[in-house]
């Protein structure tokens, strides 16, 4: 089956970095997306990984290593706006996105 | 209107009632996708498009259908509501052509509360 594995929940600390690791086993691989979602709004695009490295996009990068399956959203210089849920998903090989629970990211002051 | 937006907002509905999710989007893309999400569980697909014209099944189809007679339209239609279809749906879009990273534009999101 397809799978796509990430902690439930993170808490860090307003200034700090944090890692959100995602991890997948899905069939076929066109490319790995994170969102970023606020509670009871919709989910918005974060990062678009399709090979292998990092991809950096001001205060957030995103990671990927096909070979492992797996991939991590870095946040630096964490703001309070920050609190939210992250979604990796990833594009299989029918072109749909398979979702990961989320991650509930808590920053405190 | 500018990007994709649903309606109603938010609903309550008794079961075994008819409803129809509305969904429209103003950027021409060619895919759609009807997604409800619950608690502690990730996004999952209902239903698609990839073209108008055309529907496909995702992984929870039971009990939903759609129809895609234009572009821009995308509704989402409970036959007979059941509590267990209780949860929030997004509709999203997305360009599928070539050169296009397939990237999926959510809307607001409608919250369904079946009783």
């Amino acid at each position: 089956g397809q799978n796509i594995d990430q902690p439930t929940e993170m808490t860090a600390t307003e200034g700090a970095i944090v890692q959100i690791n995602c991890t997948y086993q899905t069939s076929g691989f066109n490319g790995l997306f994170w969102y970023q979602q606020h509670a009871g709004e919709a989910p918005t695009f974060l990062s678009y990984n399709v090979l292998d490295g990092l991809e950096e996009k001001g205060r957030f990068s995103s990671f990927l290593s096909r070979s492992k399956g797996y991939s991590y959203l870095l946040l630096k210089e964490l703001q309070m706006k920050d609190s939210a849920s992250y979604l990796c998903a990833v594009m299989d090989s029918n072109y749909q996105l398979i979702w990961g629970a989320g991650t509930k990211l808590i920053i405190k002051p | 209107i500018a990007g994709i937006t649903q309606a109603p907002t938010s609903q309550i509905l008794a079961a075994g009632r008819r409803m129809t999710l509305r969904c429209t989007q103003d950027m021409r893309h060619n895919a759609m996708y009807w997604y409800r999400q619950d608690l502690g569980l990730g996004l999952r697909l209902i239903h698609y498009s990839n073209t108008a014209g055309t529907t496909g099944k995702g992984e929870v189809p039971d009990g939903y259908s759609v129809s895609r007679a234009n572009t821009d339209d995308f509704p989402l239609t409970l036959a007979s509501a059941v509590p267990s279809q209780t949860s929030v749906y997004f509709c999203a879009s997305s360009d599928s052509g070539t050169g296009s990273i397939n990237e999926q534009f959510f809307g607001p999101g409608t919250r369904l509360t079946v009783l």
